[in-house]
C-alpha cells in the first residue's frame, strides 16, 4: 500500500496563477483533509471531507476549494494564486468509523507563489 | 487558532536522556494524539489517549493528560538521534468530531 500520496511534491506559481493539488489515499478511509503548514504555526485545516460526496471548511479556506472526486481522492485547488498562499500543503485521511483513530498524512507539496 | 500550545518549542538533550515535552489546550476535548514530523516529512501518528484515559504508553513513549489543567505531555526515554523531529499535540474537541485542531510543535535535537 502506498498509503497517502500527493503530486506535485514542489510548485512555483506566479501571482494569480491557478493550480490543483491531488491527493489520494489507497486505504479505503472515508474522511479526507488539506492542511497548510506555516513557519511557527503548526498544521491549520483548510478543508475535509467527511466521506464521499462531502465537503466542509476548515480554519482557513479563503482562496480554495476543493473536489472529493471519489472515495480515493480529494483535490485543493487555487484558482488564483497569492503570495500569502506560500506554503507547504499536507493531506491526510482518516478511517472515519468511531472517534478514535489517527490521521494519516502525505508527504506534503512545497508551494512558492512568487 | 490554535487550540494546543506546546512548550517547549524547542528542546536540546544529549542522546540517551529522556525528553518531556508538554502542550496545553483550550477547550473540552474527545481525545488528544501526538505525532512526529521528521524534516520535510508528512506528520506520522505516535499514540492517542482517551479524555477519560490519564496515561499511556507505548514502547518508549508515555503520555500522561490531565483534563483538570487542560494539558498533556509526552515523555520519550534513552532518547536516540532518530528521535530528532518536531512533535506536534493534536485535539479532537467532541464527540463524532472529525476535526483535530494541532498544536505549533516542539522541536526536538537529541545530540550525539
Amino acid at each position: 500500500n502506498a498509503g497517502v500520496t500527493q503530486t506535485p511534491k514542489f510548485q512555483v506559481l506566479k501571482t494569480g496563477q491557478s493550480m490543483t493539488l491531488q491527493c489520494a489515499q489507497d486505504m479505503n478511509h472515508n474522511s479526507m483533509y488539506w492542511y497548510r503548514q506555516d513557519p511557527g504555526m503548526g498544521l491549520r485545516l483548510i478543508y475535509y471531507s467527511a466521506s464521499e460526496g462531502t465537503t466542509d471548511k476548515g480554519e482557513v479556506p479563503n482562496g480554495y476549494n476543493v473536489s472529493r472526486l471519489n472515495k480515493r481522492e480529494f483535490s485543493l485547488r487555487l484558482e488564483s494564486a497569492a503570495p500569502s498562499q506560500t506554503s507547504v500543503y499536507f493531506c491526510a485521511s482518516r478511517a472515519g468509523q468511531g472517534d478514535y483513530n489517527e490521521q494519516f498524512f502525505g508527504p506534503g507539496t512545497r508551494l512558492t507563489v512568487l | 487558532s490554535q487550540q494546543g500550545e506546546e512548550d517547549p518549542q524547542a528542546l536540546s538533550i544529549q542522546e540517551g536522556e529522556n525528553a518531556t515535552m508538554n502542550c496545553s489546550y483550550k477547550t473540552s476535548i474527545n481525545n488528544l494524539q501526538w505525532y512526529r514530523q521528521n524534516s520535510g516529512r508528512g506528520l506520522v501518528h505516535l499514540i492517542l489517549i482517551r479524555s477519560n484515559e490519564r496515561e499511556k504508553h507505548s514502547g518508549r513513549l508515555r503520555v500522561t493528560l490531565d483534563t483538570s489543567k487542560k494539558s498533556s505531555s509526552l515523555l520519550i526515554t534513552a532518547s536516540r538521534a532518530a528521535d530528532t523531529a518536531s512533535y506536534f499535540c493534536a485535539t479532537g474537541p467532541n464527540f463524532g468530531n472529525e476535526k483535530l485542531t494541532f498544536g505549533t510543535g516542539t522541536r526536538l535535537t537529541i545530540i550525539p
